[in-house]
């Protein structure tokens, strides 16, 4: 069945720091792909998605590429901030049912020390 | 601003105490989710409503219910909650394209139910 693994956290930054979170997935067809964010004790917030082969989405800062013949979709950005600390899930839509369910990682938690 | 709101934000009950959450969106999209998320797991999907039409993921027990009497508001109900039931509950709404792309689900706050 469909998929998705995250690297495992906890990952420990120092603000200004290259993060990168991967994340890899398994899907027949053509799965959309997604990074969710959730800060502590809230709900998820979509940080960006991709639908295709090559797209890239971004969005405050990070960005991620579909990556076919990886299966990859890794989360990236160049120099986080304290505010970046939360847990991220990477998820892809599978369209296996009637509709597209999510299908999550088991989330990366970050911590970014001043 | 349009947005999926949940109430309450935290919810305390007693172990076989029925339960009922709360959502309610003024997105006006065609689906609905409930997830149940528990501590440092990723969420998992209960079931979800594409419109008035009820689905049921397969391992969701029978003590979790639904209802969604009109567009905006969608009910989950907990028969005779458990310890075990002790979680992060979070609804999700969704308005397909019909292209076959991933439509993205917008999420609320969650309620944090415990069970005591």
């Amino acid at each position: 069945g469909n998929s998705v693994t995250q690297m495992e956290g906890p990952v420990t930054l120092s603000e200004e720091a290259f993060l990168t979170i991967n994340c890899t997935y398994t899907a027949t067809g053509y799965p959309s792909l997604f990074w969710y964010v959730q800060y502590p004790g809230e709900g998820l917030q979509l940080l960006l998605k991709a639908t295709k082969a090559d797209d890239k989405g971004s969005n405050k800062g990070f960005e991620a590429t579909y990556r076919k013949e990886t299966t990859s979709f890794h989360l990236e950005k160049g120099s986080v901030q304290v505010s970046d600390s939360a847990v991220y899930f990477c998820a892809l839509t599978d369209y296996g049912g009637s509709q597209g369910n999510l299908i999550f990682g088991k989330g990366t938690k970050l911590s970014v020390k001043p | 601003d349009a947005m999926v709101i949940q109430n309450p934000r935290y919810q305390v009950t007693q172990f076989g105490k029925p339960v009922t959450l709360s959502c309610s969106q003024t997105l006006n999209h065609n689906v609905m989710y409930w997830y149940q998320q528990k501590s440092s797991q990723a969420p998992k999907l209960l079931f979800h409503y594409y419109d008035k039409d009820f689905n049921n993921e397969a391992d969701t027990p029978d003590n979790f219910q639904s209802r969604r009497p009109n567009t905006s508001f969608c009910f989950l109900d907990i028969r005779s909650p458990g310890l075990g039931d002790a979680a992060m509950y979070l609804c999700a709404t969704s308005s397909p394209s019909g292209t076959g792309l991933g439509e993205t689900q917008y999420f609320g706050p969650g309620t944090r139910l415990l069970v005591l």
